[in-house]
């Protein structure tokens, strides 16, 4: 069964750039994630699914300011020109057949 | 739009049940599952399951096991979520999500979010 890594925080600057990672376990480095934000006191809200080629498919009505990229296990998130409404906690996901689904612990980002 | 809309707020006892509703609009319903997610008070999302409203069938969280049970009226595209003998550490918000099916069968992420119901156990 798959395991996700996340560091817990990260911080950036206003209008500056910010790549949120997530890391699978040994022996899951193909595997697909899904990308969630949830801003504080709401729901999560699904970003995008992005696979080990790096492809991406954003949600609707996502920002283009927000885009993946992938290198062996690590699947990443880029956050352009950040806007105070992009503090929140994002969390990835990722899933084994049909019988097994995992989130991260995910990571709190704070816009300075 | 697509849409997931959850029941209200509960407030129940130890030991109790609790049944959980969302309701889906804005999309063929039989097309997708539902996974249902909680997230107690300052903690991270956890998985507790799924459900294919194609067909029906259900993958629950092992921890969950014997607890939970999900459900699916297709009539009203309407997923249910019961959970039984309640403890206080299943204090929670509740989500309902939207699963994307491949080839009608396999799991392919959530990707939309209903906006959460509360449940607080408590004595």
């Amino acid at each position: 069964q798959p395991v996700l890594t996340q560091s817990s925080s990260a911080s950036a600057s206003l209008g500056s750039s910010v790549k949120l990672t997530c890391t699978l376990s040994s022996g899951h480095s193909s595997y697909i994630i899904a990308w969630h934000q949830q801003q504080p006191g709401k729901a999560p809200r699904y970003l995008m699914k992005l696979e080990g080629s790096g492809s991406y498919n954003k949600g609707s009505g996502v920002p283009d300011r927000f885009s993946g990229s992938s290198s062996g296990a690590d699947r990443y998130l880029t956050i352009s020109n950040l806007q105070s409404e992009d503090e929140a906690d994002y969390y990835c996901e990722t899933w084994d057949s049909n019988t097994h689904v995992v989130f991260g612990g995910g990571t709190k980002l704070t816009v300075l | 739009q697509v849409q997931l809309v959850q029941s209200g707020a509960e407030v129940k006892k130890p030991g109790a049940s609790v049944k959980v509703s969302c309701k889906a609009s804005g999309y063929t319903f039989t097309s997708y599952g539902i996974s249902w997610v909680r997230q107690a008070p300052g903690q991270g999302l956890e998985w507790m399951g799924w459900i294919s409203a194609y067909n029906g069938n259900t993958n629950y969280a092992q921890k969950l096991q014997g607890r939970v049970t999900m459900t699916t009226d297709t009539s009203t595209s309407t997923a249910y979520m019961e959970l039984r003998s309640l403890r206080s550490d299943d204090t929670a918000v509740y989500y309902c999500a939207r699963v994307r099916l491949h080839n009608n069968y396999y799991y392919y992420g959530m990707d939309v979010w209903g906006q959460g119901t509360t449940v607080t156990v408590s004595s």
